[in-house]
């Protein structure tokens, strides 16, 4: 079955950085590749997705990048602030399945 | 428009006992979809329902471990007997359609103790 791969676990840049958090899957049939970010004692908050048909997709300061002949794709925040502090994760989803394949997360930390 | 909603928010449970954890999809969305997240890892899919029907449950153990999705009321996860290693955090995740390419939105979870 699928399997997703996120590094690195953690990452620390300095407040105005960019941060860039990787994923690669095993699946080839992958489609839909979503990313969330969860905060302490919260659910996960879908920040962005991307389609298999298209190769990159950018909202304001968050960009993810796909290639599907790699199989990896990353999350780019740019201009860092303390409150995109949180845990991000990467997700896959196979085909016509419902389910999403996790990655682990990378906990981010941004320093002021 | 209100969004998923799930309760508890926590629940304790001593070995043995049952546990209940409600979640209410967003309003229009008929697939209901319940996560388990252990401590420091990622979410693992447990079970996939659309409304009366169970859609695959292949990442649900086989045995204490039931869900349902009624008709009327909210999606249901139940787990019998629990067991120290089911305390977990429980989040259950709502879509309005079924097809190649869907977002899935999740609720706060119910973090489940098991004393």
């Amino acid at each position: 079955g699928e399997n997703v791969e996120q590094h690195p676990s953690t990452l620390s840049v300095q407040e105005g950085d960019s941060a860039v958090i990787k994923c690669t899957y095993s699946d080839s049939a992958s489609n839909y590749f979503p990313w969330y970010k969860q905060e302490l004692g919260k659910g996960p908050q879908l920040i962005i997705d991307i389609r298999s048909n298209v190769g990159e997709k950018k909202d304001q300061r968050i960009a993810v990048t796909l290639n599907k002949t790699a199989k990896h794709f990353s999350l780019h925040i740019t201009e860092t602030q303390p409150e995109d502090s949180a845990v991000y994760f990467c997700a896959a989803r196979v085909g016509s399945q419902g389910n999403l394949i996790f990655g682990k997360g990378t906990k981010l930390s941004v320093k002021p | 428009n209100a969004g998923v909603m799930q309760n508890p928010r926590h629940l304790v449970r001593r070995r043995g006992q049952e546990a209940r954890l409600r979640c209410s999809p967003m309003k229009g969305h008929s697939h209901v979809y319940w996560y388990r997240q252990l401590p420091e890892e990622g979410l693992k899919f447990m079970v996939y329902l659309q409304k009366e029907n169970i859609i695959d449950e292949s990442g649900m153990p086989k045995e204490r471990f039931s869900a349902e999705f009624p008709k009327e009321g909210p999606s249901i996860l139940r787990i019998q007997q629990v067991v120290r290693g089911d305390s977990a955090a429980y989040f259950c995740a709502s879509s309005p359609w079924t097809g190649n390419q869907e977002t899935q939105y999740f609720g706060p979870g119910t973090r489940l103790l098991v004393l």
